[in-house]
């Protein structure tokens, strides 16, 4: 069975410091890795989606990184902003129950302190 | 491109009651949809898989004759919570994938917050 940890569960940083949400998973078979953002009391919202064959992927401030040998990704996000404060979900997408399921972490809810 | 609506928003019911909960791909079709839900502070644990034209496959622990899901159109499934108890309020979000064998991608809807009341 997956399991997706985050770590940390919270996190608040002053206005302009660059900061790095971690996501580790126990199923190295892993088809892709996405992470998402989510607002309070609304849906979730994409931010990059990471094949199993690549390393990286940037969009803007965010950088998310992938080592799919030791389960492990990273989202780097540069000078934070306040309107970064949300609920950041790690999900791994595997094939281990035959469907593609996307198996999610419980999320690291940070906090950017103008 | 790419987006999933719910319908409604958010719902209040009285117990015993039943509901229905819509989800549609707006600018794609969709010959599967997930169901998921929310408890606060928790994260998305997945309800179902909605297969258009054939039944849903369900999680273990979700019960399918309360949670009845009809995927009637490549852009429409829906979600029917009946008989609906207090412990059943939560957020519902659904989720619409695309793409092929081992380059899935899924879009989730804004979820629906359910409240029995």
């Amino acid at each position: 069975k997956q399991e997706v940890t985050q770590i940390p569960a919270a996190l608040s940083v002053p206005e302009g410091e660059n900061l790095v949400l971690n996501c580790s998973f126990t199923d190295s078979a892993i088809y892709n890795l996405q992470w998402f953002r989510q607002d309070p009391g609304k849906g979730l919202t994409s931010l990059l989606l990471i094949q199993s064959s690549q390393r990286e992927q940037t969009s803007g401030r965010l950088n998310a990184s992938l080592d799919k040998s030791s389960g492990r990704s990273t989202l780097y996000i540069a000078a934070s902003q306040p309107g970064d404060s949300a609920t950041y979900l790690c999900a791994v997408n595997y094939s281990g129950a035959g469907s593609y399921q996307l198996t999610f972490g419980k999320g690291t809810k940070l906090s950017v302190i103008p | 491109g790419a987006v999933v609506s719910q319908h409604p928003s958010w719902v209040i019911c009285k117990s015993g009651t039943s509901v229905k909960i819509e989800c549609r791909s707006l600018d794609f079709q969709a010959t599967t949809m997930f169901w998921y839900r929310q408890f606060p502070k928790q994260s998305l644990m997945l309800m179902a898989t909605s297969n258009e034209g054939s039944k849903a496959t369900y999680e273990q622990g979700v019960e399918k004759d309360k949670f009845l899901i009809n995927h009637a159109s490549l852009t429409l499934s829906t979600l029917t919570v009946t008989s609906a108890h207090p412990e059943d309020s939560s957020f519902y979000i659904c989720s619409a994938r695309v793409g092929r064998e081992g380059i899935y991608e899924q879009y989730f809807g804004p979820g629906t917050r359910l409240t029995v009341t």
